[in-house]
């Protein structure tokens, strides 16, 4: 299965930019990363995606390296809202028309006020 | 407005008894899933459907049972088979089973103990 590596936990000061790491050195050409959050006793929550270029939408950014074996989700502005578990995922083709979402144990990240 | 409804939020199980969780979406989704999650880790794949009256095992998929009858349910049965059941149990929907881009969307999941 295609794994990816993120720290343990973060924190970030509110209303300050946060960056999350995450490695995936055995992607594959036709791997996309996701990042999903999840806040405690919820559902996963979808925040972006991409493949090769670095990507932008109303939650955060997504900047992937050039050689795909690392990225980093930007979130431009912290809010206490913001705290949460957050997951890099590859998303990896496995036949049949089927793409399967492998799930770590994610970041923790908490906003200090 | 379209979701996922998983019910009920809580549920218990007595020894040797089979329950089911049910999971319910109105987004016209293709693809269905189903994940376990124990204290601090991530998801694991339980099951997973492309379409009506077919699905597929996932990583963990002993002592749990699914059927898709109908394209906006699919439910699942923890049998007594499963030994340790207690967790919380995720159910996503995808449109497009086989389209690549399209984010899995999350229901608030089932949190099932033992008696």
């Amino acid at each position: 299965d295609a794994k990816t590596t993120q720290p343990n936990s973060m924190e970030s000061n509110e209303e300050e930019p946060v960056h999350l790491p995450c490695n995936h050195s055995t992607i594959s050409g036709t791997d996309y990363i996701h990042w999903y959050r999840q806040l405690p006793s919820q559902g996963p929550e979808y925040v972006i995606h991409g493949l090769t270029s670095n990507v932008n939408n109303r939650m955060a950014s997504l900047a992937i390296a050039e050689d795909r074996k690392s990225s980093t989700l930007i979130l431009h502005r912290a809010t206490l809202r913001d705290a949460a578990v957050y997951y890099c995922i590859l998303a990896t083709y496995s036949g049949a028309g089927s793409y399967q979402l492998t799930f770590g144990k994610g970041t923790k990240l908490s906003v200090i006020p | 407005d379209g979701g996922i409804t998983q019910s009920p939020k809580y549920l218990f199980r007595k020894e040797g008894q089979n329950v089911t969780l049910s999971c319910e979406q109105n987004l016209n989704h293709d693809a269905m899933y189903w994940y376990r999650q124990d204290p601090g880790q991530g998801l694991r794949l339980i099951y997973y459907s492309q379409i009506v009256n077919d699905f597929q095992k996932g990583d963990i998929a002993e002592g749990y049972s699914v059927s898709r009858e109908k394209k906006e349910s699919f439910p699942l049965t923890v049998t007594s088979a499963q030994k340790n059941p207690t967790a919380f149990y995720l159910c996503a929907s995808r449109q497009g089973a086989g389209v690549i881009n399209q984010p899995q969307h999350f229901g608030d999941g089932t949190r099932l103990s033992i008696l």
